[in-house]
């Protein structure tokens, strides 16, 4: 079964330019999330979709953050326009349902903002 | 926002020790899960924990929920270099809330 799929793997932008970030889940997951992760930390929950639906954006910035999860498969987010301080890893999870399901991480985009 | 407070923050030992750590939260939550994250790459579920008092092992790792479901530890037998990494703690409120809350980390380093 192939796992979470996200790119690009690696982007090196500058301050107040955009960036989108691609995740494919895995097939038949209902639910993806997309996290930040910052060095030194622990991954933050950004949103949360259930099928196309957003079931919790309360962490999103979303003066410059914005995501979509058209027909229900792949992702996108994005940035517009980028600061310094989202430099980060930004992770893509699935889970078959909500609840108990586990969720399945991808790799991550690690990001640079300059 | 929600934090759990993850110890250590690392840890260096040598091949063969036994390692713990913990997490504690100042609400409660209704499960507790550890991951594993390896350098680039995103995390993987270590253990997985539903009840109040359970202890679960996974291989050479067991997990246990706190009692008063503010707290878990992770305990990993006899390390070996492969062991390296950073762990997580996790905690998810369940009912209508699936959202995690992780700790900081613990960032393991296990000396051949």
């Amino acid at each position: 079964e192939a796992g979470v799929a996200q790119s690009p793997r690696y982007k090196i932008i500058e301050k107040r330019q955009s960036v989108a970030f691609w995740c494919n889940p895995i097939s038949g997951h209902a639910t993806l999330y997309w996290y930040q992760q910052i060095l030194g930390q622990g991954p933050k929950l950004l949103i949360q979709f259930q099928n196309n639906g957003v079931v919790d954006d309360s962490q999103l910035p979303k003066d410059r953050f914005s995501a979509e999860r058209l027909k229900g498969v792949d992702s996108t987010l994005k940035i517009q326009p980028a600061k310094l301080e989202d430099s980060a890893v930004y992770l893509c999870a699935s889970s078959p349902l909500q609840g108990r399901e586990t969720q399945y991480f991808g790799p991550g985009t690690r990001l640079l903002v300059l | 926002g929600q934090q759990l407070n993850q110890s250590p923050q690392s840890m260096f030992i040598q091949e063969g020790e036994d390692v713990s750590m913990n997490c504690t939260s100042s609400s409660i939550f209704n499960t507790w899960l550890w991951y594993k994250q390896d350098p680039g790459e995103g995390p993987v579920l270590l253990i997985a924990l539903y009840k109040a008092g359970e202890l679960t092992s996974n291989g050479r790792l067991t997990a246990q929920f706190g009692i008063t479901r503010k707290d878990s530890f992770l305990n990993i037998s006899a390390s070996i270099p492969s062991d390296v990494g950073i762990y997580f703690c996790a905690g998810q409120r369940g009912g209508s809330n699936y959202k995690l809350t992780f700790g900081k980390g613990t960032l393991l380093t296990v000396n051949p």
